[in-house]
């Protein structure tokens, strides 16, 4: 699986869009990009994942770029319950086993 | 359609005794993985099981850890002689198949060793 690189941390206002980055430079064309969150103490949650076309669902949105080299995270209306570590993970389709988390990006959202 | 359970929530041990942290994946899923979050650490990876069989140990403590995913009823970890750094959050996870769609995390098991 390909390794990834996002910022350690990141804040945001309440109310505005929050936009996430992750850097996936030696992806390979059959990976995918899977976003999760772990707010505090919780079990991490799934929240979006895209192979090549921009995705979105009721949580987030995902733009990847056309080289697939780096993504973006992007919640639209941040709050505070938004608070959490981010984990941009990438993974093969027909890859089996484990999920590895790196460090993440801590959101903070701030009133 | 209940999601991952993992029982109990909180559980203390003395140093000595064994723990024993359940996981009971969501209905249709054979596929199950325990991770460790140490305090202010990210999440590793310990095992992965499917019914009646390990794939990959590669992040289980060679000593006192063990786990099981029995034919019949929740996957089990268990740690014996517990010493005061096995303090940790232990999730785990579960997905209908190896791969990364589906998965879902559970709760998790707080422990703490006295």
């Amino acid at each position: 699986d390909a390794k990834t690189t996002q910022p350690t941390s990141m804040d945001c206002a309440e109310g505005r869009a929050a936009n996430l980055p992750c850097n996936h430079s030696t992806i390979s064309g059959n990976e995918y990009v899977y976003w999760y969150r772990q707010i505090h103490s919780q079990g991490p949650q799934y929240i979006i994942h895209g192979l090549k076309n921009n995705e979105t669902n009721e949580m987030a949105s995902l733009i990847i770029t056309e080289d697939r080299k780096s993504s973006t995270l992007i919640l639209p209306h941040a709050t505070l319950r938004d608070t959490a570590v981010y984990y941009c993970i990438v993974r093969g389709s027909g890859n089996t086993g484990k999920l590895i988390f790196g460090q993440g990006t801590t959101l903070q959202v701030k009133p | 359609n209940a999601g991952v359970m993992q029982n109990p929530r909180h559980l203390v041990r003395r140093r000595g005794q064994e723990a024993r942290l359940r996981c009971s994946p969501m209905k249709g899923h054979s596929h199950v993985y325990w991770y460790r979050q140490l305090p202010e650490e990210g999440l590793k990876f310990m095992v992965y099981l499917q019914k009646e069989n390990i794939i990959d140990e590669s992040g289980m403590p060679k000593e006192r850890f063990s786990a099981e995913f029995p034919k019949e009823g929740p996957s089990i970890l268990r740690i014996q002689q517990v010493v005061r750094g096995d303090s940790a959050a232990y999730f785990c996870a579960s997905s209908p198949a190896g791969t990364a769609l589906g998965y879902t995390f559970g709760s998790g098991t707080r422990l703490t060793v006295v």
